[in-house]
């Protein structure tokens, strides 16, 4: 079965700061891909990053960057320079490729709020 | 740019009523999916489908169905509406690729009294 787990139900960081959101997972799955999206207050779901397991590089998409540790199955992601547009809930997700029904499982989702 | 779009936005209705939600996406794609959300908390995949006349349960056993009769169409309805349907509903879709992001639309909050 697959799962994933994020462990901070609520996190603050100061405008200007960087913030790192934790994410662990578990599949039996040796193919699979790591998400993670943003909903802000509206409710809305927002892509933000993609990371494939046999990516041997961490994912970037401007201010977001996944910290992929496969052996550790952790796939963090961190915020640079935090604003406060940026205050929201977080989601990770994964999907697996292999005998799994590859569809995208969700985290309890951690809430991020940015201090000015 | 959102190219998938559901309605109602926002729905109170009183038990016991038959409702439909729509979804429809503009994009092509072949994988669509329904997920329940209550309010600051995880989603739960409750149906999918991988292309037209195919549909499946999800992981979250619910009272819906649905149908997918036509690619961008993808409606959700429940038969007899309870004040335990009262949720946030996510409608996505999918190109997919292994690398594909889900596309979510507005959702509908919906309230049933």
């Amino acid at each position: 079965a697959q799962k994933i787990t994020q462990t901070q139900p609520g996190m603050f960081v100061q405008e200007k700061e960087a913030v790192t959101l934790d994410c662990t997972y578990d599949t039996s799955d040796q193919s699979y891909g790591l998400f993670w999206y943003k909903q802000p207050s509206s409710g809305e779901m927002i892509f933000l990053i993609y990371q494939g397991s046999y990516d041997e590089q961490n994912a970037t998409e401007g201010r977001y960057s996944l910290n992929f540790q496969k052996a550790r199955k952790s796939a963090n992601l961190v915020i640079s320079a935090s604003q406060l547009g940026d205050s929201a809930m977080y989601f990770c997700a994964m999907m697996g490729y292999g005998g799994s029904q590859g569809n995208l499982i969700f985290g309890k989702g951690t809430k991020l709020s940015v201090k000015p | 740019e959102a190219d998938i779009y559901q309605t109602p936005r926002y729905l109170v209705i009183g038990t016991g009523k038959k409702i439909t939600l729509e979804c429809s996406q503009t994009m092509g794609h072949d994988k669509m999916y329904w997920y329940q959300q209550d309010p600051g908390m995880e989603l739960h995949l409750i149906h999918y489908s991988y292309g037209v006349n195919s549909t499946e349960k999800g992981d979250l056993s619910s009272e819906s169905t649905v149908s997918r009769i036509r690619t961008e169409h993808f409606p959700l309805t429940l038969e007899s509406a309870r004040p335990s349907h009262t949720s946030q509903y996510l409608c996505a879709s999918s190109a997919g690729q292994a690398n594909s992001p889900l596309h979510f639309g507005n959702g509908t909050r919906l309230t049933v009294t």
